[in-house]
């Protein structure tokens, strides 16, 4: 499976767009790039994904590059309850549905 | 309202004492999977099962099982607990659509074996 490399940390002001890069430099070509984000010790969160195209729905956009090495992920408007861990996997979905967490990035959202 | 319940939140419980922490989903999904979350290590996927009677391994199935009997029910099993269990876990579930596997995750359980 492609591995993702994302920063550590981010800082964000409130009201401000967020962008959250992730590498992913050895994807398939029918590796999908998901998002889900974790506040605290909560389930993840679903928030977007992307094959080729670039993305957008009501929490955020994804705008991955054209070679799909990377990606990233737009939070238009951050609020400070988008502080949360944001997790970036490449998914391969004929095997079984596995989702590999890397790390993630831990974004924190200032007023 | 859509969700994914497990039961029970917290449980401490001592080693050998088998337990079985229930997932229930609303949305009539065929996968369901658990998962394990561990500080430094991320969550890893234990057991998966793409739909009723099929279950399969995820990276770290040792030490558990899992049954499938009914489409919105998914235990997961420990037999004979040991403290390399102590974690908190997370039940998710999705429709199959082609790729299209949002995963809707549980609320978690914490588990704490002494």
């Amino acid at each position: 499976d492609a591995k993702t490399t994302q920063p550590t940390s981010m800082d964000c002001a409130e009201g401000r767009a967020a962008n959250l890069p992730c590498n992913h430099s050895t994807i398939s070509g029918n590796e999908y790039v998901y998002w889900y984000r974790q506040i605290h010790s909560q389930g993840p969160q679903y928030i977007i994904h992307g094959l080729k195209n670039n993305e957008t729905n009501e929490m955020a956009s994804l705008i991955i590059t054209e070679d799909r090495k990377s990606s990233t992920l737009i939070l238009p408007h951050a609020t400070l309850r988008d502080t949360a861990v944001y997790y970036c996997i490449v998914f391969l979905y004929n095997q079984g549905g596995k989702l590999i967490f890397g790390q993630g990035t831990e974004l924190s959202v200032k007023p | 309202e859509a969700q994914v319940t497990q039961n029970p939140r917290y449980l401490i419980t001592v080693t050998g004492k088998k337990l079985t922490v229930t997932c229930s989903q609303n949305m009539n999904h065929e996968y369901m999977s658990w998962y394990r979350q561990d500080p430094g290590l991320g969550l890893r996927q234990i057991y998966y099962s793409m739909n009723v009677e099929v279950t399969d391994k995820g990276d770290v199935p040792e030490g558990y099982k899992v049954s499938r009997k009914e489409k919105r029910n998914f235990p997961l099993i420990l037999e004979s607990p040991s403290p390399n269990q102590t974690s908190l876990y997370f039940c998710a579930s999705s429709f199959r659509t082609g790729a299209a596997y949002e995963q809707y995750f549980g609320p978690g359980t914490r588990l704490t074996v002494t």
